[in-house]
């Protein structure tokens, strides 16, 4: 099945400053491919997404890139605030069955220092 | 805007007992999705459901879990003999399927479920 991985675990910046993640998955017949944002005990939320017919998407201060090729994509946050403190995982899915159901990597936690 | 709504948000229960968390989906959507998160852990998927059936399971979802829609509006994850391991945070979430194709899943709150 598919596998996504996702670096770095922890990841402190300060205010202002970029923030990129890192997600890899493992089948190339995923073509879905959405981040999300999780506060502490809260559901997680949808913050962007991407289908791989696309490379690039952006909305504001958040971007996601994708390489198919090399089966790898990237969130990036731009002028990173304090509220952007939280937990991001990075998920896919459309490699198998018509459940589309998806695989997640295992988080990163975001620190934005004041 | 519509959201996914899940009871109870907290389930105490004991080993061995069984147990049932409860979502309402989002009103016009068709794919229903249970997933878990152990503390500290990643999202796993558990199971779908389309269609009054299931459509994809996980590893995870063995002899002890169910789902049912039992209504129009509810969706249902039954364990029936609780494990200690099963303590974890369970998400409800569901897909549109329109004329075209939809991929966004949305979540529900959660359902924190302690076994002892």
């Amino acid at each position: 099945g598919e596998n996504v991985e996702q670096h770095p675990s922890t990841l402190s910046v300060q205010e202002g400053d970029s923030a990129v993640i890192k997600c890899t998955y493992s089948d190339s017949a995923s073509n879905y491919f959405p981040w999300y944002k999780q506060e502490l005990g809260k559901r997680p939320q949808l913050i962007i997404d991407i289908r791989s017919n696309v490379g690039e998407k952006k909305d504001q201060r958040i971007a996601v890139t994708l390489n198919k090729t090399a089966k790898h994509f990237s969130l990036h946050i731009t002028e990173t605030q304090p509220e952007d403190s939280a937990v991001y995982f990075c998920a896919a899915s459309g490699a198998s069955g018509s459940a589309r159901q998806l695989t997640f990597g295992s988080g990163t936690q975001l620190t934005v220092l004041p | 805007e519509p959201e996914v709504t899940q009871t109870p948000s907290h389930q105490v229960t004991q080993m061995g007992q069984e147990v049932i968390l409860r979502c309402v989906p989002i009103s016009n959507h068709l794919y229903f999705y249970w997933y878990r998160q152990i503390l500290g852990q990643k999202v796993e998927f558990l199971v779908s459901f389309y269609n009054n059936e299931i459509s994809e399971k996980s590893e995870i979802f063995d002899d002890q879990f169910s789902v049912e829609r039992p209504d129009g509006s509810n969706f249902t994850l039954k364990i029936r003999s609780t494990k200690l391991e099963d303590s974890a945070m369970y998400f409800c979430a569901s897909r549109v399927r329109a004329s075209g194709f939809t991929d966004t899943q949305y979540f529900g709150p959660g359902t924190r479920l302690t076994v002892l």
